[in-house]
């Protein structure tokens, strides 16, 4: 079992720029949840996605949007970036239908914006 | 709003020494309480957690106990070794025990540990 993927690792980009990150969930997992770590913080939640919906938002502006595919592997999408966007990005899966369960984490992705 | 505030660190200990590291919730209702660990250039590891008050969250030689009276979730370990140096991060859960709602973090402690 691989857990919980996130691609690409790392990534640079420039302000104004727009930006997807990948996330395929843990096997059997149906829910995928957003987060970013800004640096010395902890993560802020951004949004979950189940059956392909929106489910639940945190306070993030509308540049941060997603979506989640038929295989439940979901993309977060960030336009117009800013400096402030700099962050590590985590992806959280669950199964959903789970009792007692908790979500698991990926590495993450981290994003320089110059 | 719910919130969870940690201690500050960074926290130095040598090997063997004993471990507390504090933690406080604000949240409506009975949430479920965790503690992650964020070692160097990982991602983040669920290290324990409990579900109801005066549960006790075991793991590695880590505990935490659900105080609800105090509204407290403090991480303990009786003898940390170098390798426990990391991130740790206090954090809840609002919903349903069989379907996460979102997490809620503190802000993160860092943990050195000295040879």
């Amino acid at each position: 079992d691989a857990g919980v993927t996130q691609s690409p690792t790392h990534l640079i980009k420039t302000r104004g720029q727009q930006v997807t990150l990948r996330c395929s969930p843990k096997s059997g997992h149906d829910t995928v949840s957003w987060y970013q770590q800004a640096l010395g913080q902890g993560p802020q939640f951004i949004f979950q996605y189940y059956e392909e919906e929106e489910r639940q938002r945190g306070n993030f502006p509308d540049r941060f949007s997603g979506h989640q595919f038929p295989n439940y592997s979901s993309e977060l999408n960030v336009n117009a970036l800013l400096l402030g966007d700099s962050a590590l990005y985590l992806c959280a899966s669950i199964n959903s239908g789970g009792h007692g369960e908790t979500q698991y984490f990926g590495p993450g992705t981290r994003l320089l914006v110059l | 709003g719910d919130s969870v505030t940690q201690m500050e660190g960074p926290v130095t200990l040598s090997e063997e020494a004993f471990l507390t590291i504090n933690c406080t919730y604000t949240a409506t209702g009975y949430p479920s309480l965790f503690w992650y660990v964020q070692y160097p250039g990982e991602g983040l590891q669920l290290l324990l957690k409990a579900t109801k008050a005066d549960d006790k969250g075991s793991n590695k030689g880590f505990e935490a106990t659900y105080r609800k009276e105090t509204t407290s979730f403090h991480l303990e370990k009786g003898s940390v070794q170098v390798s426990d140096s990391a991130v740790y991060f206090c954090a809840l859960s609002s919903g349903a025990m069989n379907r996460d709602d979102k997490i809620i973090f503190g802000k993160g402690t860092r943990l050195h540990i000295l040879p």
